[in-house]
């Protein structure tokens, strides 16, 4: 079965203390790995996107890792600020999608990110 | 913002009513999915929806349908409302291409639509 599973499933940091959030997936055929970021109630925002043949991406403070071979793939938050308070959702996307009852994206549940002053 | 709306943003409903839902899909994008997220979960897929017919559907049952018009809005009706339907329901959008030889085309999601049904 296609699965996503994120670790820990919960987070509470300082401000400006790095963390770092997990997620391990059996997805095939696999397509993209991508995390998002989603504030309570609103809809997830893309924060990265990566290929099999990357295995590394920043967008500002934040850097994923994905090790295809292992299929595992990290999100490393530098310097949090307390606007990073927010789930963090880790996507696979299927490469071809004939339907089924998953559609072609698979969802981790998430990390609950809590930054403290 | 994806430019993907939706709305309302909030509704509250009873037992046994019905509801319709509407997402209005980034400007060049023919595709539409719809997702139920209940708190502390991931979004879990309800169906997809390409040139105005379904394209896939998630284990949802017959009272959740769905529509997508020619400008490639969409609607998700529910029928029979039940205390376990209450969730926050994103629709996502997607570029031009045969899902069914989805590339990794990505999904831009909406701000979704709390709904809560006492």
């Amino acid at each position: 079965k296609n699965q996503v599973e994120q670790s820990p499933q919960s987070l509470i940091i300082l401000e400006g203390k790095n963390c770092t959030l997990q997620c391990n997936y059996t997805v095939s055929p696999f397509s993209n790995l991508r995390w998002y970021k989603q504030d309570t109630g609103r809809g997830p925002v893309s924060l990265t996107i990566m290929t099999f043949s990357e295995n590394t991406k920043s967008n500002g403070r934040y850097t994923a890792t994905l090790d295809a071979d292992t299929k595992q793939s990290s999100l490393h938050i530098t310097a949090s600020q307390l606007s990073d308070s927010a789930s963090y959702i880790c996507v696979v996307s299927r490469r071809f999608y004939y339907g089924g009852s998953q559609g072609n994206l698979i969802f981790g549940k998430g990390t609950k990110l809590s930054v403290k002053p | 913002e994806t430019g993907v709306t939706q709305s309302p943003t909030h509704l509250i409903k009873t037992r046994g009513q019905q509801v319709t839902l509407r997402c209005s899909s980034q400007s060049g994008h023919n595709t539409v999915s719809w997702y139920q997220q209940a708190l502390g979960q991931g979004p879990q897929f309800i169906f997809q929806y390409y040139r105005e017919e379904e394209n896939g559907r998630g284990n949802f049952p017959p009272r959740f349908s769905g529509l997508q018009f020619p400008n490639y809005s969409s609607e998700l009706n529910v029928n029979a409302l039940e205390l376990d339907d209450s969730a926050l329901y994103l629709c996502a959008s997607s570029r031009p291409g045969r899902v069914r030889h989805n590339r990794g085309n990505e999904q831009f999601f909406g701000p979704g639509t709390r709904l809560t049904v006492l």
